[in-house]
């Protein structure tokens, strides 16, 4: 099945750094370097953080980065704190499968 | 800022209908390609339509073609849903959102409505 596989959880004391990884295809993450990442903590709206593989929007703590190597995009979170336990979301343009235009989730969990 | 403020969820029963309502404020919405985003209870997002800046192109997921109508009013810079048919499976928070083409992002987001498909 195409689309955008996520681990369903990872977890890191405060200040570790714990990275996410988002593995697609060579049509769509490894093709483009249009990949996204998503944060929603529990009862809100998602919150784009990485664009184009490795931009920050203005206001996203540099504390979180993103990088690629084939087909796979990750999100690193670095000097964990409290606050970024959250689901994360990817997302990569050119996924075949529309259902897929998100990975999965990964909820972060700050031990 | 830019504010987009979703409403018109609520609680149907299956088969019935239901028109969401998306307002934006901040941006320019009439340059702006516009989407719908669900997330079932639990579950993850899923990407439900797009409607490109003059509403002349839209998509949909294969799951609501036929069934789900996206539209836009740039003159009062709003976005709807109109949902027809609805299963229990639509039940989800449904956000707009605006989407950066050049980019391929969704950029900002409404707060979410609640739709519940239920007997």
């Amino acid at each position: 099945q195409s689309g955008l596989t996520q681990p369903p959880s990872a977890s890191g004391s405060p200040g570790q750094s714990v990275t996410i990884s988002c593995t697609g295809t060579s049509s769509d993450v490894g093709a483009y370097n249009f990949v996204s990442w998503y944060q929603q903590h529990p009862g809100k709206a998602p919150k784009l953080i990485i664009y184009e593989v490795t931009k920050r929007p203005s206001g996203v703590p540099d504390r979180f980065s993103g990088s690629k190597s084939g087909n796979t995009a990750s999100l690193t979170v670095s000097g964990l704190q409290a606050e970024d336990e959250a689901d994360y979301y990817c997302s990569s343009y050119g996924v075949s499968n529309t259902l897929r235009v998100f990975g999965g989730g990964t909820k972060l969990t700050v031990l | 800022e830019v504010r987009l403020l979703d409403s018109g969820g609520g609680l149907v029963q299956p088969g019935g209908s239901l028109r969401l309502s998306c307002v934006a404020s901040g941006l320019s919405f009439s340059s702006a390609w516009m989407s719908w985003v669900r997330q079932a209870p639990g579950k993850g997002l899923e990407w439900v339509a797009t409607i490109n800046r003059d509403g002349g192109d839209k998509y949909y997921v294969d799951s609501v073609k036929g069934r789900f109508t996206i539209s836009r009013d740039n003159a009062k810079s709003s976005l709807y849903l109109q949902m027809n048919s609805l299963r229990a499976e639509d039940t989800a928070v449904y956000y707009c959102a605006r989407r950066d083409v050049s980019s391929q992002i969704f950029d900002y987001w409404g707060q979410g409505t609640l739709v519940t498909v239920s007997s």
